[in-house]
């Protein structure tokens, strides 16, 4: 079983939908989360981050974790076209603090 | 934000020559920074742990003799890759928790082409 688990994709949503991205996670110590960002060729951009569990907003971004499912996830509301790129879940680990990548799930919104 | 720079952003290098990739953090210290590779349209895969003033830790599968990893202060460290070979063709990105370890903090990346 791979540490963090993501869709692949790609997910295809039109413009002004909103569009969810899931994770899962196998280490039930960790606290941390977060959601990246990455456009083709860069280096990820953080988006969200996470603690407890329960829903955090920030603008048209929501993230989601419960712990008890060992699950996270990205909402993003009335997507744009610039919000197309791979989305990328992290842990970080039980008692350290390596940042552990899910495989990203690639997000394309239509114009 | 803190800022984590990295360099350079693109190289070129023939077979069996030797590349360094430097990573610093700028406005914070790094007693640990991680180095990670991302081949096309894959996740990022952590190689390494830099730990400033000790060894490097390296993930499994990782050959240390190949990529060479120096944390000689708390603002920088070093990635060489030895003996490049066409398949070390990637994207080479460093990162550097906080001090509360609630974000990482990454590099520009380094992308390295073996020819």
């Amino acid at each position: 079983q791979k540490e963090v688990e993501q869709n692949s994709g790609p997910l295809s949503v039109p413009e002004g939908a909103i569009a969810s991205l899931n994770c899962t996670y196998s280490d039930r110590g960790s606290q941390s989360f977060f959601w990246y960002r990455q456009y083709s060729g860069k280096s990820p951009e953080l988006i969200m981050s996470i603690y407890s569990n329960g829903d955090k907003e920030d603008g048209r971004f929501t993230a989601q974790l419960n712990k008890a499912s060992q699950y996270v996830s990205l909402l993003i509301r009335d997507s744009q076209p610039s919000d197309s790129a791979t989305y990328l879940c992290a842990v970080v680990n039980t008692g350290g603090f390596k940042t552990i990548f899910g495989a990203g799930t690639r997000l394309f919104v239509k114009a | 934000g803190a800022v984590v720079s990295q360099h350079p952003s693109r190289v070129i290098c023939k077979s069996g020559t030797s590349v360094k990739i430097e990573c610093r953090s700028l406005d914070f210290q790094a007693t640990t920074m991680f180095w990670y590779r991302q081949f096309p349209k894959q996740s990022l895969m952590l190689m390494a742990t830099s730990n400033e003033g000790s060894k490097a830790t390296y993930e499994q599968g990782v050959e240390k003799d190949k990529f060479l990893i120096n944390h000689a202060s708390l603002t920088l460290s070093t990635l060489t890759v030895t003996s490049a070979h066409p398949e070390d063709s990637s994207f080479y990105i460093c990162s550097a928790p906080d001090r509360a370890v609630t974000e990482a903090f990454f590099g520009q990346g380094t992308r390295l082409t073996v020819v």
